[in-house]
């Protein structure tokens, strides 16, 4: 119940497309959704988060869909740019709660 | 305002041996929590800590173990090293406890390889 599962395991986006992770998780007590992205030989660093009590969060040109009753989140990323290859994690984590429960991470590649 | 530091970066230790691990969270940041990262396992909790007390522990033998001192600073250790402890360790800083949505920073790791 503690796991949250990721898709794809890896994507390759044209530069100006859109690049499209989801997520979904089983533990209903989770009320915080963070994406994290990571370079290599970094640590990962917070893009975006939600919370359940909104659908749709949009920073930029990132946005996270949320659906509560589905139980699955996603991240967009519009007009991709080659910056923006990099692994990308969501977590989870539950109220009072530090602990962060990673998705398996995508690989995002973005082909010119 | 200085990120969350960690040291060694890399560092490579032979099996059984033990090892520490050092972290300097965000200045002002009080909970300070330790991941492990691996090619097969992903990003996993180690545990977490606030005020020097351990709040939140994940599934990790006893091996694995840390504590946090007056200034936040923190150290994990692992004794008797096995090959399966090669991973990236990471440390993250928040800064309160038990507060949902709290932005979570984290480091740039210690590398550990194990032969």
């Amino acid at each position: 119940q503690q796991q949250v599962k990721q898709s794809p395991q890896s994507l390759i986006v044209q530069k100006g497309g859109i690049s499209i992770i989801n997520c979904a998780y089983e533990n209903t007590a989770f009320d915080y959704f963070p994406w994290y992205q990571q370079f290599p030989g970094k640590g990962p660093a917070l893009l975006i988060a939600i919370r359940p009590d909104v659908s749709e969060k949009k920073e930029g040109r990132f946005t996270i869909s949320f659906n509560k009753s589905a139980k699955q989140f996603s991240l967009h990323i519009m007009d991709s740019q080659p910056g923006d290859s990099a692994t990308y994690f969501c977590a989870a984590s539950m109220l009072g709660n530090e602990k962060l429960t990673f998705g398996t991470g995508t690989r995002l590649t973005i082909i010119p | 305002k200085a990120g969350v530091t960690q040291t060694p970066r890399y560092l490579i230790k032979t099996r059984g041996q033990q090892v520490t691990l050092s972290c300097s969270p965000i200045s002002g940041h009080r909970s300070v929590s330790w991941y492990q990262q691996t090619p097969g396992q992903g990003l996993q909790f180690l545990f977490e800590y606030f005020s020097e007390t351990q709040r939140n522990k994940g599934n990790f033998p006893g091996r694995f173990s840390g504590r946090q001192f007056s200034n936040s600073r923190s150290e994990m250790n692992v004794s008797t090293l096995e090959l399966g402890d090669s991973a990236l360790y990471l440390c993250a800083s928040s800064p309160m406890t038990g507060v949902s949505g709290n932005t979570i920073y984290f480091g740039e790791g210690s590398w550990l390889t194990v032969v």
